[in-house]
């Protein structure tokens, strides 16, 4: 089976730095994905690490190590419009399910 | 279509009613996927189609639910004898399984069960 954790809730304020942390346990991995979900809208596409190491993308950020079962999203220049949810999924092989977290909700104060 | 469609956006049924949920994915993928995402909460895998596979149902919560797909095209997700604990929204995503770009997903069915 697949166990992805990921807390719930962080509070950052504009301009700041968030890192949201994903753990994870899974019986094969084919890549670890972030998506970002504003409230009553559909997930969008924000990153995959396959290897260890981390990919930037601009303001964001995600890490893997996949020895340590563990990847993280970093935020940089916290804005408004990033307060949303952002989920964390693992996909055992290409194409195929992905299995996510909970989700992080994220809260950007002024 | 430029992105994937579902249909309706909205539902609102009666406890006991049978409900179809519509998924048009975008053409040339040839995976689709359903998700069921409760209020708060993550998204719960339901099923999986690729190609002319049988597709893997192994998320369906019971024999209540069941969706169909013909060939590369439009799907379709039923609920039979809906109960309140089906309120959620389901989402549909689809993927052309080239690439590493995960899934694109539609905007989802809020289904409500009164």
């Amino acid at each position: 089976g697949q166990n992805i954790d990921q807390p719930t809730e962080m509070t950052a304020t504009e301009g700041a730095i968030v890192q949201i942390n994903c753990t994870y346990q899974t019986s094969g991995f084919n890549g670890l994905f972030w998506y970002q979900q504003h409230a009553g809208e559909a997930p969008t596409f924000l990153s995959y690490n396959v290897l260890d190491g981390l990919e930037e993308k601009g303001r964001f950020s995600s890490f893997l190590s996949r020895s340590k079962g563990y990847s993280y999203l970093l935020l940089k220049e916290l804005q408004m419009k990033d307060s949303a949810s952002y989920l964390c999924a693992v996909s055992k092989a290409a194409g195929n399910k992905l299995t996510f977290g909970g989700g992080t909700r994220v809260l950007v104060k002024p | 279509g430029a992105g994937v469609s579902q249909s309706p956006s909205n539902k609102v049924t009666e406890k006991g009613k049978d409900v179809e949920l519509r998924c048009d994915p975008i053409s040339g993928h040839t995976a689709l996927y359903w998700y069921r995402q409760r209020l708060g909460q993550g998204l719960e895998f339901l099923i999986y189609f690729q190609g002319n596979s049988a597709p893997d149902k192994s998320g369906l919560p019971s024999d209540r639910f069941s969706a169909e797909r013909t060939g590369e095209s439009v799907s379709t997700l039923t609920i039979q004898r809906t109960q309140q604990e089906d309120s959620a929204v389901y989402l549909c995503a689809s993927s052309a399984l080239t690439g590493n770009y995960g899934y694109t997903f539609g905007s989802g069915t809020r289904l409500t069960v009164v």
